[in-house]
């Protein structure tokens, strides 16, 4: 069974511009949960995303947005990236809503300039 | 709010040393505990939970309670590998179940 999915796994960008990762849930699964992880802050939970509606949201601002299609695919977009947005960027899936058991990728790594 | 606190890292041992890394919490209620672990490379991996007070989970050797009175999920492993070497991460169920709040976790290091 495929675990969960990140793409793309490294990327570098500058100041001011926008990125787009995307996360492919274990199949069956429904939710798909986003964390930033960064040496200073730790882990910290951005949103989650069950049957494609936003479930519930971390303390970011707005230019953190995801979105959930219909086959339970996540992407997650950073506008106008600030260099404190340089970090891992890691997607874990649960069969239902909820923290229970989640499984998660090995993350994206976005280093901004 | 919700928060979890970790011992700090890094923890060097040797090969078949006792581990103990400690975790306390504040939550409301008696949310769920988890341990996670890091490996070099990869996403996390859910090493054990518990669900309950007194509750004890365990996994590849690696054990926690749930300790409702000193809130605390401490975990223990008897005899560790150099396998075990990695990032260890404490986290429990926030409010609304829809995520989980971590500790800053704790990187470990066994030497042959």
């Amino acid at each position: 069974k495929a675990g969960v999915t990140q793409t793309p796994r490294y990327l570098i960008k500058t100041r001011g511009q926008q990125v787009t990762l995307s996360c492919s849930p274990i199949s069956g699964h429904r939710s798909v949960s986003w964390y930033q992880q960064t040496p200073g802050q730790g882990l910290q939970f951005l949103f989650e995303y069950f049957s494609e509606t936003q479930r519930n949201k971390g303390n970011f601002p707005g230019r953190f947005s995801g979105r959930q299609f219909s086959n339970s695919r996540s992407e997650m977009n950073v506008s106008t990236l600030e260099l404190g947005d340089s970090a891992l960027y890691l997607c874990a899936s649960s069969l239902n809503s909820g923290a229970n058991v989640l499984t998660f990728g090995a993350g994206s790594r976005l280093t901004v300039l | 709010g919700d928060s979890v606190t970790q011992m700090e890292g890094p923890v060097t041992l040797s090969e078949e040393a006792f581990l103990t890394i400690n975790c306390t919490y504040t939550a409301t209620g008696y949310p769920s505990l988890f341990w996670y672990v890091q490996y070099p490379g990869e996403g996390l991996q859910l090493l054990l939970k518990a669900t309950k007070a007194d509750d004890k989970g365990s996994n590849k050797g690696f054990e926690a309670t749930y300790r409702k009175e000193t809130t605390s999920f401490h975990l223990e492993k008897g005899s560790v590998q150099v396998s075990d070497s990695a990032v260890y991460f404490c986290a429990l169920e926030g409010q609304g179940a829809q995520k989980l709040v971590f500790g800053q976790g704790t990187r470990l290091t066994i030497n042959p």
